[in-house]
């Protein structure tokens, strides 16, 4: 079974740009679309969009098209999901999830704060 | 966008309980429903997908119902290890949308 390992806890001040990757441990990685979804504290779950690790291929949700991009390198079995021009709303765990959201990431919390 | 509903918020009871949370959704998604259970600190878990299909390892006393715009997550006989929080989310078409979670507690 695949599993997802993220990158560790980052702070960034308001405005700045966050990049968050999620490693996959087997060559599985193109078989399924991964997601990113995001929890603020005490929240409840909010999807971002997903990536086709295949073709490249993204949808994001329209709250937060013009501000994320969702990449990926095949290579090393690697997504990326980055945030720009982040406020302090934007405080949260983000975690990648995929084989159809059976698997997830362990999260990362992305702290933005002046 | 698809908005889901959950019901009850929160809900305290016991070890043993029969346990039943209702989502509902603000169109019909046919049977693209599924079920997240998440603990604190940690990321939610698959518990149930297409409305009724328990995933591998999740205990029987777990079950899932409905279709359309009306779906229930039931938990027959409430373990220790099931006081967490439950998700409901669609997959019928994007933005995937979740419910606001249902905090199962005693």
């Amino acid at each position: 079974q695949v599993q997802l390992v993220q990158s560790g806890a980052e702070v960034k001040k308001p405005g700045a740009s966050v990049k968050v990757s999620c490693k996959a441990s087997t060559n599985t990685f193109t078989d399924y679309h991964m997601h990113w979804v995001r929890q603020a504290p005490g929240q409840g779950l909010e999807w971002m969009g997903w990536i086709s690790p295949n073709s490249g291929g993204t949808i994001y949700a329209q709250k937060f098209q013009g501000r994320i991009t969702m990449t990926r390198d095949t290579s090393i079995s690697t997504g990326y999901m980055e945030l720009s021009g982040l406020r302090s709303d934007d405080t949260a765990v983000y975690y990648c999830a995929s084989a159809g959201m059976v698997v997830w990431g362990q999260g990362t919390t992305v702290t933005v704060s002046s | 966008d698809i908005q889901m509903t959950q019901s009850p918020s929160s809900l305290s009871t016991s070890v043993g309980d029969r346990v039943t949370i209702t989502c509902r959704a603000s169109q019909s998604i046919s049977s693209h429903l599924n079920w997240y259970q998440q603990k604190p600190g940690k990321a939610p878990k698959l518990l149930i997908s297409a409305a009724s299909s328990l995933q591998s390892g999740v205990p029987s006393r777990f079950s899932g119902s409905g279709s359309g715009t009306g779906f229930t997550l039931t938990i027959s006989s409430l373990q220790p290890e099931d006081f967490a929080t439950y998700y409901c989310q669609q997959s019928y078409n994007t933005p995937l949308t979740f419910g606001g979670g249902t905090k199962v507690e005693i």
